[in-house]
């Protein structure tokens, strides 16, 4: 069974500082992972998609990477700004099914 | 326009009451789905409807019952609701092809549900 773990659960940041979130998951079968924003009272918006083919993507300040045979992900969020406070979910899509298997979040606060 | 919109956003009910949650999306996919989120935050799925037939149904209690009546449309059915039914509620869609292929899933905001 997929289990996806998130380190660290909340994480508090000043301004312009870069940063990592983390990601692990048990079960290397998967076809992609993806990261997610969730803000408060909010659906969830999709930040990054990688392939189970791809090591990395990016996207503005944005860097994921993927090493599938560890079972880790990385969002690296470069310069943050109070804009990016939020909770990021990792998710990864797994191959027995069309379905999405989700970590519990980091709930980031960036301080102006 | 919204890609995927569920209805109500807010619902405060008592115990014991029947609701109903609905969802549509207009984005053309076969695959819907319902995931609840509970107070910690934890996403899981319920079900996945593909083309109005059921693929996924992880151990929901039978007082759930998603109705598809077309692949645009998956409701939400829940009976004698409980107090430890309170969660938020997300619908989402995907092609389940391209969701294979890298193609990601579109959620909705959410429903609040309530039980009193």
């Amino acid at each position: 069974k997929q289990e996806v773990t998130q380190i660290p659960a909340a994480l508090s940041v000043p301004e312009g500082e870069n940063l990592v979130l983390n990601c692990s998951f048990t079960d290397s079968a998967i076809y992609n992972l993806q990261w997610f924003r969730q803000d408060p009272g909010k659906g969830l918006t999709s930040l990054l998609l990688i392939q189970s083919s791809q090591r990395e993507q990016t996207s503005g300040r944005l860097n994921a990477s993927l090493d599938k045979s560890s079972g880790r992900s990385t969002l690296y969020i470069a310069a943050s700004q109070p804009g990016d406070s939020a909770t990021y979910l990792c998710a990864v899509g797994v191959t027995s099914g069309s379905r999405l298997t989700f970590g519990e979040g980091t709930q980031l606060t960036v301080n102006p | 326009d919204t890609a995927v919109s569920q209805t109500p956003k807010y619902l405060v009910t008592q115990m014991g009451n029947d609701k109903s949650i609905k969802c549509e999306q207009n984005l053309g996919h076969d695959t819907m789905y319902w995931y609840k989120q509970d107070s910690k935050k934890f996403l899981k799925i319920m079900f996945s409807y593909n083309n109005k037939e059921l693929i996924i149904n992880e151990t929901v209690p039978n007082r759930f019952s998603p109705k598809s009546p077309d692949k645009a449309h998956l409701n939400l059915h829940i009976n004698s609701l409980e107090l430890g039914d309170s969660a938020v509620y997300f619908c989402a869609s995907s092609q389940e092809v391209a969701f294979r292929f890298g193609n990601t899933i579109y959620f909705g905001e959410g429903s609040w549900l309530t039980v009193v």
